[in-house]
């Protein structure tokens, strides 16, 4: 069936340093793809989308593009802040007419000062 | 406006007892889908509904797992004779519509504990 392959964690970083957090999909179909954001105590959101090929999503100064060539959405964040400290999930959803999402293991990060 | 609601939010339930739990989507929202969350995991897939008609049950782990939406907007999970293996996070998510492309917007989640 469909998976999604996410890169473990825990991932610990300094403030203000580069973030990537790779995601790679099965190549059936034509997916649309999400990040999802779990803060410590809250539930699940969007972070950001793409739902076509070389499609960008930012949000917070986060960015992902949907590359069809190597099935790949990965994470991207310039400058991480403490505040970014969550539990990241890549989920791509393969829909036909239901478009029920398939999560990563999910990557935890956390920022220090 | 108000997101997705769930109750309770922590349940411990003594092995073979029976549970259910409830999901108030969004207003309007079509498209409803349950997932469980393990300890340190993604969120799976349990099951789906289009209005009141559950399209898709394909993820719910066993039949003692049943889920309805009779009038199409609040749902109910019930577990029967609950198992060790069922202790998770329950989570709910709803939509405008069930294709691909739409934002799924999640409750809170009702955290389960068998005993």
């Amino acid at each position: 069936g469909n998976s999604v392959t996410q890169m473990e964690g825990p991932v610990t970083l300094s403030e203000e340093a580069f973030l990537t957090i790779n995601c790679t999909y099965t190549a059936t179909g034509y997916p649309s793809l999400f990040w999802y954001v779990q803060y410590p105590g809250e539930g699940l959101q969007l972070l950001l989308k793409a739902t076509k090929a070389d499609d960008k999503g930012s949000n917070k100064g986060f960015e992902a593009t949907y590359r069809k060539e190597t099935t790949s959405f990965h994470l991207e964040k310039g400058s991480v802040q403490v505040s970014d400290s969550a539990v990241y999930f890549c989920a791509p959803s393969y829909g036909g007419s239901q478009g029920n999402l398939i999560f990563g293991k999910g990557t935890k990060l956390s920022v220090k000062p | 406006g108000a997101g997705v609601s769930q109750s309770p939010r922590y349940k411990v339930a003594k092995r073979g007892q029976d549970v259910a739990l409830r999901c108030d989507p969004i207003s309007g929202h079509v498209s409803l889908f349950w997932y469980q969350q393990a300890l340190g995991q993604g969120p799976e897939f349990l099951t789906y509904f289009q209005n009141e008609a559950q399209l898709d049950k394909s993820g719910l782990p066993s039949d003692r797992f049943f889920a309805e939406r009779p009038e199409g907007s609040v749902s109910t999970l019930k577990i029967q004779r609950t198992q060790q293996e069922d202790s998770a996070v329950y989570l709910c998510a709803s939509s405008l519509a069930g294709q691909a492309y739409y934002e799924q917007y999640f409750g809170p989640g009702t955290r389960l504990t068998v005993t």
